[in-house]
């Protein structure tokens, strides 16, 4: 069945660092994929997502490239603020099977 | 545009006792997915509703967990029962009248259930 896996956290990080998480998936068809951010005591929201292989989502400085032949979908942001610190959950939607599937979540701290 | 409205925000019950969650989705939309998130894991689809209608309930346990989204009123996930297991962040989902593959799902704030 379709699946996601992330890189375990906690990730700590200094203010102004390089963050990537990673995130690999199995899947039939072509899955859409997303990464959602879940702020403290907050539902999840929506960061970026990307619907076909090689497509990039971005927004607020995190980007994300689908790649089909690593089934990768790495998130990056180039310098990271303590704002930044939440949960990150990578999922993929695949049409028909009206589930989205989300990997277990990185929790992502970031130090002043 | 009132977003996905969760209630209560905070339930506690005792062992055997029922726990209600209420959602109700943004308007004008039509789909209703619940998800649990357990203590130091991801999120867990339990079911997914559309008006009336039971479209997907695979991740929802057999027994004591059922799950509504009547034509008028907001969608209930029912827990009879509660044992400490099932202490854990409820979340609901919604999703506009014509999902598509690129459709992004509007989470609410979760119910936090404590089984005592």
């Amino acid at each position: 069945g379709n699946s996601v896996t992330q890189m375990e956290g906690p990730v700590t990080l200094s203010e102004e660092a390089f963050l990537t998480i990673n995130c690999t998936y199995t899947a039939t068809g072509y899955p859409s994929l997303f990464w959602y951010v879940q702020y403290p005591g907050e539902g999840l929201q929506l960061l970026l997502k990307a619907t076909k292989a090689d497509d990039k989502g971005s927004n607020k400085g995190f980007e994300a490239t689908y790649r089909k032949e690593t089934t990768s979908f790495h998130l990056e942001k180039g310098s990271v603020q303590v704002s930044d610190s939440a949960v990150y959950f990578c999922a993929l939607y695949t049409s028909g099977t009206y589930k989205y599937i989300f990997g277990t979540g990185t929790r992502l701290k970031v130090l002043a | 545009n009132a977003g996905v409205m969760q209630n209560p925000r905070h339930l506690v019950r005792r062992r055997g006792q029922e726990a209600r969650l209420r959602c109700s989705p943004m308007k004008g939309h039509s789909h209703v997915y619940w998800y649990r998130q357990l203590p130091e894991e991801g999120l867990k689809f339990m079911v997914y509703l559309q008006k009336e209608n039971i479209i997907d309930e695979s991740g929802m346990p057999k027994e004591r967990f059922s799950a509504e989204f009547p034509k008028e009123g907001p969608s209930i996930l029912r827990i009879q029962q509660v044992v400490r297991g099932d202490s854990a962040a409820y979340f609901c989902a919604s999703s506009p009248l014509q999902a598509r593959t690129d459709e992004k799902l509007f989470f609410g704030s979760g119910t936090q259930l404590s089984v005592l």
